[in-house]
């Protein structure tokens, strides 16, 4: 398994304004995840970001205002730019394992509000 | 039509009750089957995994797959307050490939 750490856990931000999360795992990975789950809602895929490439964004997601990046093998930001109260949400990283057994581990998640 | 359904409940069972959750998937490409709990508040944690079809049993966790069926479950015996959290079913294609989620049950188990 992999430990992964993600800060901020919560934020309240303005409007307009844009919030970058932080996500370092304790172990080197190729695939890191970033997925958005809204109230009472489950989770939805962001974009994967590979080490070295760009990240590949889901439809409805676009780089503008979720830009990414993805410096090294154990660590990536996701920033949620021009912030509107639709963003409020948590945000959460995750990894996937290697070989046969690729489930994938989450961070604790960043809840975000925007007042 | 979603990929993979799941009845959100909530649902609320006395302690020692076994608990039954479920899931159904139209995509018959998936392959490994994925169980998660989430606390309030908390990331979501990987219980129980499973490739292709059968049974996997863990302490008081039991997943089964039935492909042929496209149906899921995670069963839950002698359930404790402490299981009380919000359960997603997660499936997805092959190695590396991303996962789909279900909307996920609420769960309360009720001393």
């Amino acid at each position: 398994s992999a430990v992964i750490s993600q800060k901020p856990s919560r934020d309240i931000c303005q409007r307009g304004t844009s919030l970058t999360i932080q996500c370092q795992v304790d172990s080197q990975v190729t695939m890191m995840f970033w997925y958005r789950q809204q109230p009472g809602q489950s989770l939805t895929l962001i974009a994967t970001a590979n080490q070295g490439s760009e990240a590949t964004y889901e439809s409805g997601f676009v780089i503008d205002k979720f830009p990414i990046s993805r410096p090294n093998l154990t660590f990536s930001t996701l920033t949620v730019s021009n912030l509107s109260p639709e963003d409020s949400s948590i945000y959460l990283c995750s990894v996937a394992g290697t070989g046969l057994n690729t489930e994938a581990f989450f961070g604790q998640g960043t809840r975000l509000t925007v007042v | 039509q979603k990929e993979v359904e799941q009845d959100p409940g909530p649902l609320s069972v006395p302690e020692g009750a076994i608990v039954s959750l479920n899931c159904t998937y139209s995509n018959s490409a998936f392959q490994y089957f994925m169980w998660y709990r989430q606390y309030s508040r908390k990331g979501p944690e990987l219980l129980m995994y499973t490739y292709s079809s059968g049974n996997k049993e863990d302490g008081r966790f039991t997943a089964q797959v039935d492909k042929s069926s496209k149906y899921i479950s995670l069963f839950i015996r002698d359930s404790q307050p402490s299981d009380s959290a919000t359960y997603l079913c997660a499936m997805k294609e092959t190695s590396g490939s991303r996962l789909t989620f279900g909307e996920g049950t609420q769960l309360t188990v009720n001393p």
